[in-house]
């Protein structure tokens, strides 16, 4: 069974520009979240999406915003790049009571 | 709002040693999730512990919850270098998908 591919793996960005990141759940999984991993503030959960319908939302300013399409499919979207944007941005997918299984993540630098 | 947190942050232990870690989480969760991480990697889903007494165990490593201290522990029998790697425990809000993350225990495992 195919687990949870995240696209693109590696991001270089400059700052003002917009990023999108693609994250594939595993089949049948119909939940995504999204995760922001940093050295210095750790894994922060960003949002939740199920069923097209964004369910919970971490504390991260408006810039990031995300959307799920009726195949699962999620993407995720910052606006206006800053420079502590820079992270590992990782997806997970889950049935709905199940584990949350990681895909490989998107590392994104901003300069 | 939840807070997690681990001890030890770093570990340093030699090969054939035995040693725990320690997961505290401050307000009821419904579950509590252990995930190991390699450098450049993403996390890889250890355990899932359920209810009050939970014991998981897994080759050397083995996993307990008690819900009423809000404590986890992840205990590390006989250590080999293979299990050199960051661990995180996470605990999930009663109600929704959201994990927080306690800050990760690098492990060391030297031979």
């Amino acid at each position: 069974k195919a687990g949870v591919t995240q696209t693109p793996r590696y991001l270089i960005k400059t700052r003002g520009q917009q990023v999108t990141l693609s994250c594939s759940p595993i089949s049948g999984h119909r939940s995504v979240s999204w995760y922001q991993q940093t050295p210095g503030q750790g894994l922060q959960f960003l949002f939740e999406y199920f069923s097209e319908t964004q369910r919970n939302k971490g504390n991260f300013p408006g810039r990031f915003s995300g959307r799920q399409f009726s195949n699962s499919r999620s993407e995720m979207n910052v606006s206006t790049l800053e420079l502590g944007d820079s992270a590992l941005y990782l997806c997970a997918s889950r049935r709905i009571t199940d584990t949350q299984y990681f895909g490989p993540g998107t590392r994104l630098t901003v300069l | 709002e939840l807070k997690v947190e681990q001890n030890p942050l770093f570990l340093s232990m030699q090969e054939g040693k035995n040693y725990t870690i320690y997961c505290n989480y401050s307000t009821t969760s419904d579950r509590l999730y252990w995930y190991r991480q390699d450098p450049g990697k993403s996390l890889e889903s250890l355990f899932v512990l359920l209810s009050n007494g939970a014991v998981k165990q897994e080759g050397r490593l083995m996993a307990s919850l008690d819900t009423k201290a809000r404590l986890s522990t992840l205990h590390i029998t006989a250590a080999v270098h293979d299990l050199s790697a960051t661990y995180f425990c996470a605990a999930k809000e009663t109600s929704g998908s959201r994990l927080t993350f306690g800050e990760g225990t690098q492990l060391t495992v030297n031979p």
